[in-house]
């Protein structure tokens, strides 16, 4: 079956616009991550999602950073007056009961690569 | 606060010859999960293998096996008759306890694997 897609792979913006990236999960998977991946940082958790509810949003930088899952599948993250800093890679996961027992691995999507100028 | 730790940053290793890859980590919790991806060039991360902390024995995946020893908190991957396919970067990953934080997991370093015909 299809696995988790991202769109866009690639984005550069300008200082101070706004993105919006779109992650689609494994049909039937309740959860959903976002991660970053970045040179400085590695990989970090940004939130993660139980439908469409956000029980987690620890991971999240600053209140530039939101995100929203619509219908229990597709989510947006927004980064609003995008930085220099926010330049990474975006990674999306989704795993099926989002519980943390037993393997429920998580699946990732191919990222999306942010270039902030 | 979970920890990994993996030591190597890169390392070489002769076609079809095997590589253990170290991840040490550091929790206080009984009960955890431990994960291995590997992200090659292009991007995506691609799950490996699965140990959980009561597992008796070492979790095999085909060529993969973890080499976990729960008293010294190590959790080593073992790559077997390595493969040109096998270049790539390697993820060790610990999974937080039941929480509300759900499935969130936290991850190591890396380690790069450069596989030499």
């Amino acid at each position: 079956g299809a696995g988790v897609s991202q769109s866009p792979s690639n984005k550069v913006t300008e200082k101070g616009k706004d993105v919006e990236l779109r992650c689609d999960p494994i049909s039937g998977h309740t959860a959903l991550y976002w991660y970053r991946q970045s040179l400085g940082q590695g990989l970090e958790f940004l939130i993660y999602f139980q439908g469409n509810s956000a029980p987690d949003k620890s991971g999240l930088p600053s209140d530039r950073f939101s995100a929203e899952r619509t219908g229990g599948s597709v989510s947006t993250l927004t980064i609003q007056r995008t930085q220099q800093e926010d330049s990474a890679v975006y990674l999306c996961a989704s795993s099926l009961v989002g519980l943390a027992v037993g393997t429920d691995t998580q699946y990732f999507g191919p990222g999306t690569r942010l270039t902030v100028l | 606060a979970q920890k990994i730790t993996q030591t190597q940053p890169g390392m070489f290793v002769q076609e079809k010859e095997a590589v253990t890859l170290d991840c040490t980590y550091d929790t206080s919790d009984q009960s955890y999960g431990l994960f291995w991806y590997k992200q090659p060039s292009s991007g995506e991360m691609i799950f490996l293998i699965y140990q959980g902390s009561y597992d008796e024995q070492n979790a095999t995946e085909g060529r993969y096996s973890l080499n976990f020893q729960k008293a010294r908190k190590s959790a080593n991957l073992v790559i077997s008759a390595s493969q040109l396919g096998d270049s790539a970067m390697y993820f060790c990953a610990m999974r937080e306890p039941f929480k509300a934080a759900g499935n969130k997991l936290t991850f190591g370093g890396g380690t790069r694997v450069l596989v030499k015909p």
